[in-house]
């Protein structure tokens, strides 16, 4: 069946420092892959999506490429704030079937 | 705001109490979704509903009762709660349907569970 793997953390960075949260994943056919947050004591929010190959999901300065070649898709940001700091879940969903989520990724930001 | 809300946002009951959760969506969405979100846990997949018709049950346990009366509404009836039902439950919706691969999860606040 379909997964999604991604690094559990916590990743702690210093404010302005530059960002990469990985996620690969395992699919049959061309699924769509998402990126949400969760902030404390909150829901999960999305973030960016991308729907097909090569595609660049983009957001509050966050971004993701669609790669399909190595079934990835990492959550980058050039400088994080510390408002940055959240829970953030890779998922997957291939046609006609229910989300896949990661376990997700702890990111605390230090002034 | 997601235009997913929750009710009530903290929850303690328990375990010979009854009561319910309540989920309403204003996106015109119409499939709705549980979930489970436990400490050091992975997001839990509860129920899933489809024009109000539940097409699936993730092996729940059945001291967990969902009810879905319209598109805009879910419930989830809890009676005879453990312990170990103490979790951050959050609702979804996405417009389901002809959707498909690309449709979208909205999420609300989710009620925080707690079962003494």
């Amino acid at each position: 069946g379909n997964s999604v793997t991604q690094m559990e953390g916590p990743v702690t960075l210093s404010e302005e420092a530059f960002l990469t949260i990985n996620c690969t994943y395992t699919a049959t056919g061309y699924p769509s892959l998402f990126w949400y947050v969760q902030y404390p004591g909150e829901g999960l929010q999305l973030l960016l999506k991308a729907t097909k190959a090569d595609d660049k999901g983009s957001n509050k300065g966050f971004e993701a490429t669609y790669r399909k070649e190595t079934t990835s898709f990492h959550l980058e940001k050039g400088s994080v704030q510390v408002s940055d700091s959240a829970v953030y879940f890779c998922a997957l969903r291939g046609y006609g079937q229910n989300f896949v989520f990661g376990p997700g990724t702890r990111l605390s930001v230090l002034p | 705001e997601t235009g997913v809300t929750q009710t009530p946002r903290h929850l303690v009951m328990g375990m010979t109490n009854k009561k319910s959760l309540k989920c309403e969506q204003h996106l015109g969405h119409n499939a709705m979704y549980w979930y489970k979100q436990s400490a050091k846990k992975p997001l839990e997949l509860m129920f899933v509903y489809n024009f109000k018709e539940q097409t699936e049950n993730n092996s729940v346990p059945s001291r967990f009762s969902p009810e879905c009366p319209n598109s805009s509404h879910l419930f989830l009836h809890l009676h005879t709660l453990q312990p170990e039902d103490s979790a951050l439950y959050l609702c979804a919706s996405s417009r389901g349907g002809l959707a498909g691969d690309t449709d979208t999860q909205y999420f609300g606040p989710g009620t925080r569970l707690t079962v003494l």
